[in-house]
């Protein structure tokens, strides 16, 4: 079984521009998550899709940041513009559904340095 | 408000010498308490979900409890390769964020032959 796939990997900007992100999920997992993890601390969640609507973005700093899942399937995140303390591991994890039952399988994560 | 605190932040400890880990949670309505494994530049690995008091599960050399205040990862006889971030993470019965795992900060595990 494919785990969570992310890209890119590793990017660096300066304070101000935008960048995105991308995860594709684990076939047939309806529940999508994205988490920013600070060097030195867990992952925060920023924001959760069933499907391809969203069920809590409470965290989600939604004047620099917007997501979107098409179609189910696929996601991007996007900050813009980035502030310096944006640095961090944004982490893509999907599971089957919301339930505590069924387990969160994390991607490698894009490490971002914003300069 | 609800807190995820982990003890101790860092440990080493040299190959075959037994010790345990320590999460403690002050949260309202816990659905699951989740313990992860991180390696460097990589995501989180599932390791346990436990449920309600009482409850133990193992796995290989780790084995998870659970009391109403906190949880403990024992490692029996660690390896090198144990070395690694051990994270722990709670659930919480609440609809609107269900699915939300709230993590603490992690131990960073070194085990030396």
């Amino acid at each position: 079984e494919a785990g969570v796939a992310q890209s890119p990997r590793y990017k660096i900007i300066e304070k101000r521009q935008s960048v995105a992100f991308w995860c594709n999920p684990i076939s047939g997992h309806a529940t999508l998550y994205w988490y920013q993890q600070i060097l030195g601390q867990g992952p925060k969640l920023l924001i959760q899709f069933q499907n391809n609507g969203v069920v809590d973005d409470s965290q989600l700093p939604k004047d620099r940041f917007s997501a979107e899942r098409l179609k189910g399937v696929d996601s991007t995140l996007k900050i813009q513009p980035a502030k310096l303390e944006d640095s961090a591991v944004y982490l893509c994890a999907s599971s089957l559904t919301r339930d505590s039952w069924n387990e969160q399988f994390f991607g490698p994560g894009t490490r971002l340095t914003v300069l | 408000e609800d807190q995820v605190t982990q003890s101790p932040e860092a440990l080493r400890l040299q190959e075959g010498e037994s010790s345990s880990l320590n999460c403690s949670y002050t949260v309202s309505g816990l659905r699951g308490l989740f313990w992860y494994r991180q390696d460097p530049g990589k995501g989180p690995e599932f390791l346990f979900t436990l449920y309600s008091a009482g409850e133990e599960k193992e796995k290989e050399r780790l084995k998870a409890t659970l009391t109403k205040k906190e949880s403990f990862l024992h490692i029996t006889a660690p390896k090198p390769e144990d070395s690694a971030t051990y994270l722990c993470a709670v659930q919480l019965d609440r609809g609107s964020t269900l699915g939300r795992l709230y993590f603490g900060r992690g131990t960073q595990l070194t085990v030396w032959p």
